[in-house]
């Protein structure tokens, strides 16, 4: 079936710093790839996605490119800031009977220091 | 924007009792919504996919007798856990697929503790 691996945390990084929080998964066909946030006492945000081969996601700095050779999905951000401090959760979609379902990654909790 | 609502956020339940989660899209409507459950620090796991009019499609190894799914309405769905037990706390998730355009929100989650 379907997995997400993703880099265990806990992660801390000092304002300013370089993020790179790994994704690679396992699927068959072609999924689409995800990444949410989920920042302290709120739901699940979709941040960025990418639905083919070579496609770039980006929002609010951060980045992932979906890589069909590597079967990942790395999210990277050049500078973090204190406000980035959440749980990073990678997801993959794919066709479970006739649902398109999530599959989802262990979560990355990042916290960034002033 | 769209907006899934959960309630409640968190509720503690003596062993035995049954709690029910409701799961609304505020502004849209889902013919399909999603379960989760996450245990500390590990992924959220699919328990079920409701869909609305018709009786909800379970993950293997999810009791359906136990966890009571009930998706009555576009906008609404219910999660039941019948005679809890303290193993079935955990942070419950729903998620809402859009009827236009397919997209997936999430509720807030909720907390359940079983005393």
């Amino acid at each position: 079936g379907d997995s997400v691996t993703q880099m265990e945390g806990p992660v801390t990084l000092s304002e300013e710093a370089f993020l790179t929080i790994n994704c690679t998964y396992t699927a068959t066909g072609y999924p689409s790839l995800f990444w949410y946030v989920q920042y302290p006492g709120e739901g699940l945000q979709l941040l960025l996605k990418a639905t083919k081969a070579d496609d770039k996601g980006s929002n609010k700095g951060f980045e992932a490119t979906y890589r069909k050779e590597t079967t990942s999905f790395h999210l990277e951000k050049g500078s973090v800031q204190v406000s980035d401090s959440a749980v990073y959760f990678c997801a993959l979609s794919g066709i479970s009977g006739s649902a398109r379902q999530l599959t989802f990654g262990s979560g990355t909790q990042l916290t960034v220091l002033p | 924007g769209a907006v899934v609502s959960q309630h409640p956020s968190w509720v503690i339940c003596k062993s035995g009792t049954s709690v029910k989660i409701e799961c609304r899209s505020l502004d849209f409507q889902a013919t399909t919504m999603f379960w989760y459950r996450q245990f500390p620090k590990q992924s959220l796991m699919l328990m079920a996919t409701s869909n609305e009019g018709s009786k909800a499609t379970y993950e293997q190894g999810v009791e359906k007798d136990k966890f009571l799914i009930n998706h009555a309405s576009l906008t609404l769905s219910t999660l039941t856990v019948t005679s809890a037990h303290p193993e079935d706390s955990s942070f419950y998730i729903c998620s809402a697929r859009h009827n236009s355009g397919n997209t997936i929100y999430f509720g807030e989650g909720s907390w359940l503790t079983v005393v």
